[in-house]
C-alpha cells in the first residue's frame, strides 16, 4: 500500500537553529499538508500546499516557517530559527483529490519528532 | 467556524468487550466528511473509519462502526470485541466547506485491559 514517508524520524536541535523536515508524499497525490502535535495535545493544522503554492495556512505558520516542493517529489517544512515551543511531532499528509469524494482521505506519514533544546 | 469536541479524555475497556467513544461537532455546512483516526504509541496517525455526511447509513469497518446522528451533530465510534492492539489515542476529525483542512478533536486515550 502506498505510504507517505517522513525523515528524519527524530531530530534534536539547539534553539535558534534551522531545521528542515522532509516528506515524500504518495506519488499521484496533488495536495500536501503539514500538521503539528505538541506532546499530549491535539493535532493542529499548519499549512496546505497545492500546485506549487500555499493554499491555506494557520496562524501558527508564521514567518519562521516555510514549505516547498523543490524537485516534484519531496515536500519540505523549514523552520528558520527554532524555539523551545516548536518541540512537537510534525506530520506530513497528502491526498489525491479535493472536494467531497473518496479521494478526500488524507494519508499521514509516521511523523517527525522535533526536540528543541 | 467548525469545531470538534471529544468529551472523554480517557477510557478503559476489558479485552473482548465493547466500548463507545463520543464525538460531537459544530458546523453550518451540509456536506462534509467525518473521520476517526487511531494513534498508537508509535504516534503514527492511522485512519480507522470515515463517514460521508450525505449518507444516512452508518459506516462499518470490521469491528469498528459509527453512530452518525447528523441532526444532533454526533459521531461516536463503537469498537466491538476490543483487542489489546486497540490501545491508542483516538481522534475524531472533520473536513468540509471551503477549506480542505482536517479539524481534530482533543482525542480520547483508550486502554484495553487484559
Amino acid at each position: 500500500e502506498p505510504e507517505v514517508t517522513q525523515t528524519p524520524s527524530h531530530q534534536v536541535t539547539q534553539m535558534g537553529q534551522e531545521v528542515i523536515l522532509r516528506c515524500v508524499p504518495i506519488s499521484n497525490h496533488l495536495y500536501f499538508y503539514w500538521y503539528r502535535q505538541i506532546l499530549g495535545q491535539k493535532v493542529e493544522f499548519l499549512v496546505s500546499f497545492y500546485n506549487n503554492e500555499i493554499s491555506e495556512k494557520s496562524e501558527i505558520f508564521d514567518d519562521q516557517f516555510s514549505v516547498e516542493r523543490p524537485d516534484g517529489s519531496n515536500f519540505t517544512l523549514k523552520i528558520r530559527s527554532t524555539k523551545l515551543e516548536d518541540s512537537a511531532m510534525y506530520f506530513c499528509a497528502s491526498r489525491a483529490g479535493t472536494g467531497l469524494s473518496g479521494a478526500n482521505v488524507l494519508t499521514f506519514g509516521a511523523g517527525s519528532r522535533l526536540t528543541v533544546l | 467556524a467548525q469545531t470538534v469536541t471529544q468529551s472523554q479524555p480517557e477510557m478503559s475497556v476489558q479485552e473482548a468487550e465493547t466500548v463507545t467513544l463520543s464525538c460531537t461537532y459544530d458546523t453550518s455546512e451540509n456536506n462534509y466528511y467525518l473521520f476517526w483516526y487511531k494513534q498508537p504509541p508509535s504516534r503514527q496517525m492511522i485512519l480507522v473509519i470515515r463517514q460521508e455526511a450525505y449518507k444516512q447509513q452508518n459506516a462499518t469497518e470490521n469491528r469498528f462502526s459509527v453512530n452518525f446522528q447528523k441532526a444532533a451533530k454526533s459521531f461516536s465510534l463503537k469498537i466491538s470485541d476490543s483487542q489489546l492492539g486497540d490501545t491508542a489515542m483516538y481522534f475524531c476529525a472533520f473536513v468540509g466547506g471551503a477549506t480542505n483542512k482536517l479539524i481534530f478533536g482533543t482525542g480520547t486515550l483508550l486502554a484495553v485491559q487484559p
